[in-house]
Parts: structure tokens; sequence; C-alpha cells
């Protein structure tokens, strides 16, 4: 069955950087485009960054644009999310999710399916 | 900056019907935004429940359905469950990989 885990996650000051990674499995991970969501506190879910299934696209939401950055791993079945220069409002549970393909009236676009159980990163001095 | 935005919360007597809307800034949501609903309840992992406006996931109960709705995405969940008691989120699609999840409805069953 479709797993997958995140670690990496921890206390971290301000202005610090922190690695995240999510470990797949019970799929043919190069096959599918991924994505990190988080959610802060009391508050919602945000999508935050996407990639393509060879990690040569990659997309951000402007929030992190800049201080982040998605990668991937296919030989070691790993996405990773790099987070620099950290801020007390990226604190929250972030979630690693597998994204599959669907075709709607000609446009194919790839849309969440399976998340992880998250990992927490908390920025505090 | 896009808005996509759901009721906050919403009560439901178990058995009845409830309707989650989903609405975005940029105008009426069509098939082309591929909505999709999420439920997250306290301490799991979130469990995505339709995509593509309509399409169920094959561990998504019959009783939950997507639709659009007067220029907004809706979920609609008929007989509802206490299990049903949950945060939903939908999700629109707005091109060049970005997606926004709008700001979740607590739905509460009593």
């Amino acid at each position: 069955q479709v797993q997958l885990v995140e670690s990496g996650g921890g206390l971290v000051k301000p202005g610090g950087a922190l690695r995240l990674s999510c470990a797949a499995s019970g799929f043919t991970f190069g096959d599918y485009y991924m994505s990190w969501i988080r959610q802060a506190p009391g508050k919602g879910l945000e999508w935050i960054s996407s990639t393509n299934t060879g990690g040569f696209n990659k997309y951000y939401a402007v929030s992190v644009k800049g201080r982040f950055t998605i990668s991937r791993d296919n030989a070691r079945n790993s996405l990773f999310l790099q987070m620099n220069s950290l801020r007390v409002e990226d604190t929250g549970i972030y979630y690693c999710a597998r994204l599959f393909e669907d075709e709607v009236e000609g446009l194919r676009v790839d849309q969440i399916d399976f998340w992880g159980q998250g990992t927490l990163v908390t920025v505090s001095s | 900056q896009t808005v996509v935005t759901q009721e906050p919360s919403l009560t439901v007597s178990p058995g009845g019907t409830v309707t989650v809307t989903c609405a975005s800034s940029t105008g009426a949501v069509t098939s082309g935004y591929f909505p999709n609903w999420i439920q997250h309840k306290p301490g799991q992992a979130p469990r995505s429940l339709i995509y593509s406006t309509t399409k169920n996931r094959s561990w998504t109960p019959a009783r939950f359905s997507g639709s659009l709705l007067g220029g907004k995405a809706a979920l609609t969940v008929s007989g509802v469950q206490p299990e049903d008691e949950a945060d939903y989120y939908c999700l629109l699609y707005y091109g060049a990989g970005r997606w926004v999840f709008g700001g979740g409805t607590t739905l509460t069953v009593l």
C-alpha cells in the first residue's frame, strides 16, 4: 500500500534552516508528481510546493518562493524540502503528498491522492 | 492575491444532508479549476475525497458527492454519519502548477 513518511521536523530559530524528507513506498515513486502542504497551528491547509516526475519543474507558493526548495531523488524514493531563512510564521505541520494525473476536457492535471502523517516544524527564538 | 472562500462552519443532524461550497475571488469556479475536496480530522493525516469536481476516490463513501453549483464548487454529504464530523477543505487549480486551498469548513454533527 502507498506510504509516505515525513521526517526532519524540529525546533529552529528564526533565520535558520531545516531540511525535510519524505520516504515513499508501495508505488513507483518516479512516476508521480509530489507536493508539500503545511498547516499552521489553528489555521487551514496551505499548498506550498510541487515537483514533476523528474524533478525539473518546480512550483512554489508566493509565501515560500525564494526561501524553500523542493527536490527529489527517484533512486532513493525520496522527496525533500530545503527550508532557508525560516520565519515564525513557517511554524506548522508539513505534509508530503502524492499527485495522480487526471484528464478533464482535454486538460491533464496532477491532483493529490495520498498524504503522509506530517512532521512538525517549530520556528521560535 | 487569490482567495478561496468556504463557509467557516456548518452543523447538521445525523442522517441529514449538508452542502459545503467553495468560491474563488477570480470569478465563477468551473471544471477547469479541477476542484478537490479533502477531509481532515484532528490528529490524523488529511484524506482526499473528491477530485476533478465530481470524481470520488476509491475509498470515498458514496454519500459524498461533488458538483458545481451557482458558480461555486460544492461538496454534498447525504445521510450524514457521526464519523463525518471533520474539517473539509476545497482545493482549486490556478494553472502553472499552482493550487490554493479554501479556508476550511468545520462540520459538526449534532
